[in-house]
């Protein structure tokens, strides 16, 4: 089945650490998204990548950084400067840019700090 | 840029009554607005979408009504089941593939 898969599921970081969550998609879309989510603050956009070896800043891109070497694959690392990193972080793509189509979503990482 | 407000935050109704959830936008140039329901735990999937040059669109149980001018939509389900419990967002897309969130709606159906 074609989808969204992100990985791990549950992951903790210690302090000073870097961690990296991965997404991968099979659907062949061009966009591919990072959102963090909190309680109560919906759904906020972190990076955003419309082509491959491209990508944009989001609304809080501080203390996260993203590559999309591959079309499939768009890995998030949350860095040692993002002082609150404790969230629920969405992967999501979309088909191509000038469509207006929705975006499929990832079941999520929940990320927690040791 | 785009601001998109959702109410209510939760929402508690009997099991067989009808639910409402209103959004508003601010960019007029939005013109793509899907609906998203997340289950604890998952990611939100997509349960209906409208486009601009429509004004309501059902499907099921589930209808979206548009006003471009009041710059409002809104989620309407009805013969609501247990199954229907979940958070619910809105969005807004100017196109370019940017969306812009609703906050959510934590809705709550009573057997």
């Amino acid at each position: 089945d074609g989808g969204i898969t992100q990985s791990p599921k549950y992951l903790f970081r210690k302090e000073g650490q870097n961690v990296t969550l991965s997404c991968e998609q099979n659907l062949n879309h061009d966009a591919m998204y990072w959102y963090r989510q909190d309680p109560g603050q919906g759904l906020r956009l972190i990076y955003y990548s419309q082509i491959v070896n491209d990508f944009q800043k989001g609304d809080i891109a501080e203390g996260y950084s993203v590559s999309r070497e591959k079309k499939e694959s768009f890995p998030l690392t949350v860095t040692s400067a993002q002082k609150n990193p404790t969230a629920f972080y969405l992967c999501a793509s979309s088909i191509k840019q000038g469509v207006d189509q929705p975006q499929h979503f990832g079941d999520g990482t929940r990320l927690s700090i040791l | 840029g785009e601001n998109v407000e959702q109410h209510p935050s939760t929402l508690s109704v009997q099991e067989g009554d009808s639910a409402v959830i209103k959004c508003t936008y601010s960019d007029s140039a939005s013109n793509y607005f899907p609906w998203y329901k997340q289950e604890l735990g998952k990611g939100p999937q997509l349960i209906i979408d409208i486009r601009s040059n429509v004004g309501e669109k059902k499907d099921q149980r589930i209808a979206v009504t548009l006003n471009k001018t009041a710059k409002h939509f809104s989620l309407h389900i009805t013969e609501t089941q247990p199954e229907d419990s979940a958070v619910y967002f809105c969005a807004a897309s100017p196109g370019g593939n940017q969306f812009y969130f609703g906050t959510g709606t934590s809705l709550t159906v009573i057997p």
